[in-house]
């Protein structure tokens, strides 16, 4: 059974940083791209970035891009988020997803409970 | 304002069908980037219920189906069940921004 448990969230004060990271289990985690989906109260699903199985293939979205960075590790099985930078409106739940295939964009068909993040003075 | 543009809300008796609709542009849904449909029933992790423009997850009803066509694409969901109340959200991927898009949302009220 797929398991993905993120980590790492908090409270924090703009402009801080943050690192999330999300321990996956239960599949060959170096056959598959990874997602960071964010999600802020009350608010819809909002994709954040993508990583293909070797990282060879990286995407941002316009809202992160220059201040977040994704990474894997495939020897132990996880994946990460530095975010730098961080700002109010970055206030949200931060989901883990593996994507069906080696790469993404095909379906995100597992998803973790989430990591909050809370930026505020 | 998402990319993809859904209804915020749609409705049923149980028993009954309804289906959401996705709108796109010619750089994702309209650039024949397959779109993929999530359940989210408030306060748990989105759920994969379509992948590819029309094929099911093992485990999920066949009373849930999709289609493509154009810029739009819609989820179909039939014989309304109490379960079925959740979030509904679209996803695909668009060629201008480089990266994945999800719509809005649509919140399935069964009445």
């Amino acid at each position: 059974e797929v398991h993905l448990v993120e980590s790492g969230g908090g409270l924090v004060q703009p402009g801080r940083s943050l690192r999330l990271s999300c321990a996956a289990s239960g599949f060959m985690f170096d056959d598959y791209a990874m997602h960071w989906v964010r999600q802020a109260p009350g608010k819809g699903l909002e994709w954040v970035a993508s990583i293909s199985w070797d990282g060879g293939n990286i995407g941002y979205a316009d809202s992160v891009k220059g201040r977040f960075t994704i990474s894997r590790d495939n020897s132990m099985s996880s994946l990460y988020l530095q975010m730098n930078s961080l700002r109010v409106e970055d206030t949200a739940l931060y989901y883990c997803g593996k994507d069906r295939t080696m790469i993404s964009a095909t379906g995100i068909d597992s998803w973790g409970q989430g990591t909050l993040v809370t930026v505020s003075s | 304002q998402s990319v993809l543009t859904q209804p915020p809300s749609v409705s049923g008796a149980p028993g009954q069908g309804v289906t959401i609709s996705c709108t796109g542009t010619s750089s994702n849904i309209g650039a024949n980037y397959d779109v993929h449909w999530y359940q989210q029933v408030p306060g748990t992790a989105p759920k994969l219920v379509i992948y590819a423009n029309r094929n099911r997850p093992s485990g999920v009803p066949d009373r849930f189906s999709a289609s493509k066509s154009g810029t739009s694409a819609s989820l179909t969901i039939t014989g309304l069940q109490a379960e079925d109340e959740a979030d509904y959200y679209c996803h695909s991927y668009d060629s201008s921004l480089r990266g994945s898009v999800f719509g809005g949302g649509t919140r399935l009220t069964v009445l």
